[in-house]
C-alpha cells in the first residue's frame, strides 16, 4: 500500500515563496506527481519527477529524493491566483496513482 | 488538449435511487478512473478500467459499479444511493504507459447530494 503525507494548510503573502512538503512510503514507485486544484474545479497536472533532483517550470519547481521518500513543490513569486489545493500523488507501475489529502495554500495580499 | 467531460456538474438524488454518472474522454486514452473526493480524505479510487469491458476495484468499491462499453466512455453507477455517498465525484483518464504517461487528466467533477 501507499502512505502519503502532506501538510493540511499553509498561508503566505503575495510575492513570497512557499514550499509544500510531501513524504511517502510505498510498495512500488514509478514517479511522483503534483497537481493543482482550485476550489470547485478539477485537479490539473503541474509536474512529474522520477529522478532525484529539482525540476523547474517557471515559478513552480518540484524536488524529489527517492532514498528519503520525500518531495516538495516550491511556489515562487506567489500570486493571488495560486490560492488552491496542491495534491501530491505517487505512481506505482499499476496505472494507478495514490493521492495525498492535499495542502490548501492561501495567498494573502 | 485532453478533454474529459462529465454528464452533470451538480446532481440531487433521493436515498434508494439508482444514479448514473457518465464520463467521456476524447484523447483515446486506455485507462479511466472514478474517484470520490471528501474534505480531509483526499481523492479515493472507486474503480478503474484499463480497457473496454475491463474493470478493477479501487480502494472503496462498495456500493458502486461501473461500465465501460466503449473506449471513450466510463460510467459509474450507484445501485441504491445512500446519504454517505454524498460527495464530489471525479473522473480521470490516462495513457497505458508508465512513468509520466501515467499522468491522469480529470473531468470537472460531479457534486452529488443524496437526500
Amino acid at each position: 500500500g501507499q502512505n502519503i503525507d502532506q501538510p493540511t494548510e499553509m498561508t503566505a503573502t503575495e510575492g513570497a515563496i512557499v514550499q509544500i512538503n510531501c513524504t511517502y512510503q510505498t510498495s512500488g514507485f514509478n514517479g511522483l506527481f503534483w497537481y493543482q486544484q482550485h476550489a470547485g474545479e478539477a485537479p490539473t497536472f503541474l509536474s512529474y519527477n522520477v529522478l532525484d533532483g529539482l525540476e523547474e517550470k517557471g515559478r513552480f519547481s518540484s524536488f524529489l529524493s527517492r532514498s528519503k521518500g520525500y518531495s516538495y513543490l516550491l511556489l515562487k513569486e506567489l500570486q493571488m491566483k495560486d490560492s488552491a489545493s496542491y495534491l501530491c500523488a505517487v505512481g506505482s507501475n499499476d496505472y494507478k496513482l495514490s493521492f495525498g489529502a492535499g495542502t490548501t495554500v492561501t495567498v494573502r495580499a | 488538449d485532453v478533454k474529459v467531460t462529465q454528464s452533470s456538474r451538480y446532481l440531487v438524488k433521493r436515498t434508494g435511487e439508482k444514479v448514473f454518472l457518465e464520463c467521456v474522454q476524447d484523447m483515446d486514452h486506455e485507462n479511466m478512473f472514478w474517484y470520490r473526493q471528501d474534505p480531509g480524505l483526499g481523492l479515493r479510487l472507486i474503480y478503474f478500467s484499463y480497457d473496454v469491458k475491463m474493470k478493477e476495484k479501487g480502494d472503496i468499491p462498495e456500493g458502486y459499479s461501473v461500465s465501460r462499453e466503449k473506449k471513450e466512455r466510463f460510467s459509474l453507477i450507484l445501485e441504491s444511493a445512500s446519504t454517505n455517498q454524498t460527495s464530489m465525484y471525479l473522473c480521470a483518464s490516462s495513457l497505458a504507459g508508465t512513468g509520466e504517461q501515467e499522468t491522469q487528466y480529470f473531468g470537472p467533477g460531479t457534486r452529488l447530494l443524496v437526500l
